[in-house]
């Protein structure tokens, strides 16, 4: 059971926008910054966006964050078939001092 | 450019140790802290450990914390886990993953393709 909470899977046709919602609590996503790491199939994962909302050089603007309260989203606009992969949630958690990860989602692109 | 290289993977028994290495080039390697993450086939991420850029900050998860130990020598850019008491819920691809900060930000800017332990009989 995973301390974040991802829905399992999502899907999307080309050029679609889809998102992946990621709930938490009050001492990890509405406290903490929140992190996202893209999985390709067979591959270690990447770092997609960091503190809620920020993208790493090289990581397409087609990719967004955001932060509420205790949930975050990942947007992805103009759908690829090679955005197809896992992506997890991540974020510091105060009453565990460790860092926690949603349990993944699959992206699917029809 | 960032590169982090996992190896010391492989099949062992179960109540057995191993140990993992990860060698990094491409950033002032003492300047960070560095973390060890671990994937079970067909699961999701689990953290397992972490250490400050000075190896005066370390951090386990429950999960391995009195079997497994992280330790790092900055003169050989090298990043360590050893794995004592192994068990077959310990069989995962063990990543390794720099941190953006010399303490624990709890965040992974850059990982390594991952070495496969798998602990049976």
């Amino acid at each position: 059971q995973s301390v974040l909470t991802q829905p399992p899977s999502a899907s999307g046709t080309p050029g679609q926008r889809v998102t992946v919602s990621c709930s938490g609590s009050s001492s990890n996503i509405a406290s903490n910054f929140v992190y996202w790491y893209q999985q390709l199939p067979g591959t270690a994962p990447k770092l997609l966006i960091y503190k809620s909302n920020q993208r790493p050089s090289g990581v397409p603007d087609r990719f967004s964050g955001s932060k509420s309260g205790t949930s975050a989203s990942l947007a992805i606009s103009g759908l690829r078939s090679d955005d197809e992969a896992d992506y997890y949630c991540a974020a510091w958690d105060d009453n565990l001092s460790s860092p926690v990860f949603g349990g993944g989602t699959k992206l699917t692109v029809l | 450019e960032v590169q982090l290289v996992e190896s010391g993977g492989g099949l062992v028994l179960p109540g057995r140790s191993l140990r993992l290495s990860c060698a990094a080039s491409g950033f002032t390697f003492h300047d960070y802290a560095l973390h060890w993450v671990r994937q079970a086939p067909g699961k999701g991420l689990e953290w397992v450990s972490t250490i400050t850029w000075n190896s005066g900050g370390i951090a386990y998860a429950d999960s391995v914390k009195g079997r497994f130990t992280i330790s790092r020598d900055n003169a050989k850019n090298s990043l360590y886990l050893q794995m004592n008491s192994l068990r077959a819920e310990d069989t995962a691809f063990y990543f390794c993953a720099k941190d953006a900060y010399s303490w624990n930000s709890g965040a992974f800017y850059a990982w390594g393709p991952g070495t496969l332990v798998t602990v049976s009989s």
